[in-house]
C-alpha cells in the first residue's frame, strides 16, 4: 500500500482565500482523522471520522473550517476564508479503527497563508 | 480527560549514550499506548502499541515499557540516525487518540 496520501505537499495562499486540502486513507481503515501542527500547540486534532460519518469535530477552530468525507477514499478539508494564523502543517492520518489500533500519518500539507 | 505529558522536552546525547524518555499518562480505561517517532518535515511514524502494563517492545535499539502510569522509550547506544522527535499517545475511553507535545532528540557523532 503507498500509505496516506496528501495533497498539496505545500500550499501558499493570501488571506481571504479558499484552501482545499486532500487525503486519500489506507485502504480498509475505517477511521480518518485531520490535525494541524504549529510549534506553539503542538498536534491538535480537528476532525475525525468513523465509517466516512463524522464522528466528533470539537477541534475545529470555528466555522471557516470543514471537512467532508464523501466515499471510503477521500476525505477533505476545507477554509474559507483563510487568515495567517491558519498557517501551519495539516496531516491526514487513518486507522483501523478509532480506539485502541496505531494511526498512520500521511506527508503532511505545509499551509502558509499571507 | 485524557493527558499525557512527555519529558523531558528536549534531549542531547552523544552517540552511545544510552537514555530513556518518559511518557506519563491519565487515561479512563486505556485502549492503548502508542510511540511515533516524527523526523523534520515529515508525518509522525508510527513505533510501538503497548496495551497493558508490565508490557514490552523492541525494535532495533528502542525499547518501549509500559506501566499504569506512565511508559519509557529507551534508547541504547544511540545513533545520529536515531534524531528526531517522539511522540507520545494514549487511546482510552475517550476514543479519541490524545498525543502528547514529544521530545526533540538530538544524538550527538
Amino acid at each position: 500500500d503507498a500509505g496516506v496520501i496528501q495533497s498539496p505537499r505545500h500550499e501558499v495562499t493570501e488571506m481571504g482565500q479558499e484552501v482545499t486540502l486532500r487525503c486519500k486513507p489506507i485502504s480498509g481503515h475505517n477511521s480518518l482523522f485531520w490535525y494541524r501542527q504549529t510549534m506553539m500547540r503542538g498536534l491538535e486534532l480537528l476532525i475525525y471520522f468513523n465509517n466516512n460519518v463524522p464522528i466528533d469535530d470539537s477541534g475545529m477552530p470555528e466555522d471557516r473550517f470543514s471537512a467532508k468525507m464523501p466515499n471510503a477514499s477521500f476525505s477533505t478539508l476545507k477554509i474559507q476564508p483563510s487568515e495567517p494564523r491558519d498557517s501551519a502543517v495539516y496531516f491526514c492520518a487513518s486507522s483501523l479503527r478509532a480506539t485502541g489500533y496505531e494511526q498512520y500519518f500521511g506527508p503532511g500539507t505545509r499551509l502558509t497563508v499571507t | 480527560e485524557d493527558q499525557v505529558t512527555q519529558s523531558p522536552e528536549a534531549l542531547r546525547l552523544q552517540e552511545g549514550e544510552s537514555s530513556s524518555l518518559n511518557c506519563s499518562y491519565t487515561v479512563s480505561g486505556l485502549r492503548g499506548l502508542f510511540w511515533y517517532r516524527q523526523d523534520p518535515g515529515k508525518g509522525p511514524e508510527f513505533l510501538f502499541t503497548l496495551y497493558s502494563a508490565g508490557e514490552e517492545k523492541e525494535k532495533e535499539r528502542l525499547k518501549a515499557t509500559l506501566t499504569k502510569k506512565e511508559s519509557f522509550l529507551h534508547i541504547t547506544a544511540p545513533k545520529p540516525e536515531d534524531s528526531a522527535t517522539y511522540l507520545c499517545a494514549v487511546s482510552g475511553g475517550s476514543y479519541i487518540p490524545t498525543f502528547g507535545r514529544g521530545t526533540s532528540l538530538i544524538v550527538h557523532p
